[in-house]
């Protein structure tokens, strides 16, 4: 099993809608969560850090669920240049980081 | 302000011949990460460095890899001998000491190799 899975994808989607990810992780021990954004042969991105409490920025959502261990990422409103590869970040002790295989999203008008 | 830094771009080579990839993070970061990806495993961790001390390199696939960091603006990757199946884009990424840079990893555009 991998320590972090994600949906591949792609999700296919019209302007304006609302698309949700979800990305599991295997060590219970992990302490930190990001989700980055990945566009075509570029380097990734951070999108936004995963707080236990759940956080907002502007059309996006990020949701951590311990006790089953998942991530989430709700786009509202999708815009076309939301398309792009999502990564699921997990970070254990220190710096170990471990990036899920990402899922795809296209946007179409 | 300067990102990451990393050289070259492209490396197009010969299988068994010796390849060095470059980073230079953002100044004032204490961290220093490798990474590589490919289409069949993704992004991987290969090895990162805290204040130029190598802290885990679990990741680095075999002994044909080395990377050192002899300063806190330089850092170097390298494989000797390179096989096809070392082909991948490999990011050099930094992190920093506050708490926002703390949590977030800052990756160069990296280099994309190719080896034949």
């Amino acid at each position: 099993r991998k320590e972090v899975e994600q949906d591949p994808g792609p999700f296919n989607v019209p302007e304006g809608a609302t698309v949700a990810f979800n990305c599991t992780y295997s060590n219970s021990a992990s302490q930190s969560f990001f989700w980055y954004r990945q566009d075509c042969r570029k380097e990734p991105k951070l999108l936004m850090s995963v707080y236990s409490s759940g956080n907002e920025d502007g059309r996006f959502t990020a949701q951590l669920n311990r006790a089953s261990q998942y991530i989430s990422l709700l786009i509202r409103d999708s815009k076309l240049s939301d398309s792009a590869t999502y990564l699921c970040v997990v970070r254990s002790g220190g710096f170990k980081t471990i990036f899920g295989a990402g899922t795809r999203l296209f946007v179409k008008a | 302000d300067a990102g990451v830094i990393q050289s070259p771009r492209h490396e197009v080579t010969e299988m068994g011949q010796e390849v060095t990839l470059r980073c230079k993070p953002i100044s004032g970061h204490n961290s220093l990460f490798w990474y590589r990806q490919t289409m069949m495993r993704g992004l991987e961790l290969l090895i990162y460095f805290n204040n130029n001390v190598p802290i885990d390199d679990s990741g680095m696939p075999e002994d044909r890899f080395s990377a050192k960091m002899p300063n806190a603006s330089f850092s170097t990757l390298k494989i000797q001998p390179s096989e096809p199946r070392d082909s991948a884009v490999y990011f050099c990424a930094s992190s920093g000491r506050d708490l926002r840079s703390y949590n977030e990893q800052f990756f160069g555009p990296g280099t994309r190799l190719t080896v034949l």
